[in-house]
């Protein structure tokens, strides 16, 4: 069966840098483009950045643009998350997810998702 | 950036009863691009519906979408207890920002 498992969520200083990371399994990882997807506290669900299955193509919502940063080990089957110059406005449960296809960008598999808090 | 707005708020409905959701879009979504997600507390979005009215393996077929261009809903035609829950929307047509609504949540009268 599909499994997403992320890990790298903590607690960190605004400014700070932290790195998420996603291991999948169950499915060929190298096949799909995968996403992050966050969650505020509280609050509804907002897309953050997406890669293609072979991780020549990228892009990123406006709000983490020139900040954060995708990538993918597919001899790891592992997907990861960048995240530099932290704000309190990031802090959120980020999870992964797998594109429905190469590149559908909506999502059939979802990550139990990892917690990030960015304050002082 | 395509905006999505869901109504109501919140629905107030019983066990038994019909659920209609609505999501609304700031500009044409092409191809009818929609999805629907229901989370729960503590848990990931599952996939209910893509493509507007296609329903995702294993959801039962009382949840139904429909709608195209800026206007979709979904129908949940008879609701059981574990339907109760939060309800998004999200376009996936057009280029990246990948848009959600901002949810509706389902609740037990």
């Amino acid at each position: 069966q599909v499994q997403l498992v992320e890990s790298g969520g903590g607690v960190v200083q605004p400014g700070r840098s932290l790195r998420l990371s996603c291991t999948a399994s169950g499915f060929t990882f190298s096949f799909y483009a995968m996403h992050w997807v966050r969650q505020a506290p509280g609050k509804g669900l907002e897309w953050v950045a997406v890669i293609s299955y072979d991780g020549t193509n990228k892009d990123y919502a406006d709000s983490v643009k020139g900040r954060f940063t995708i990538s993918r080990d597919n001899s790891k089957n592992t997907l990861y998350l960048q995240m530099n110059s932290l704000r309190g406005e990031d802090t959120a449960v980020y999870y992964c997810a797998r594109d429905f296809d190469s590149w559908f960008a909506f999502f059939l598999y979802w990550g139990q998702g990892t917690l990030v808090t960015v304050s002082s | 950036e395509i905006v999505l707005t869901q109504s109501p708020g919140t629905l107030s409905l019983s066990p038994g009863e019909r659920a209609t959701f609505s999501c609304r879009a700031s500009q044409s979504v092409s191809s009818s691009y929609l999805a629907w997600y229901q989370q729960k507390p503590g848990q990931a979005p599952g996939l209910l519906i893509y493509g507007a009215s296609s329903r995702a393996t294993g959801i039962p077929d009382r949840f139904s979408g429909s709608g195209s261009g800026t206007d979709f809903t979904l129908t949940i035609s008879r609701l059981e207890p574990e339907d109760f829950a939060v309800y998004y929307c999200q376009q996936y047509g057009s280029s990246p920002p990948y848009t959600f609504g901002q949810g509706t949540k389902l609740e037990i009268k």
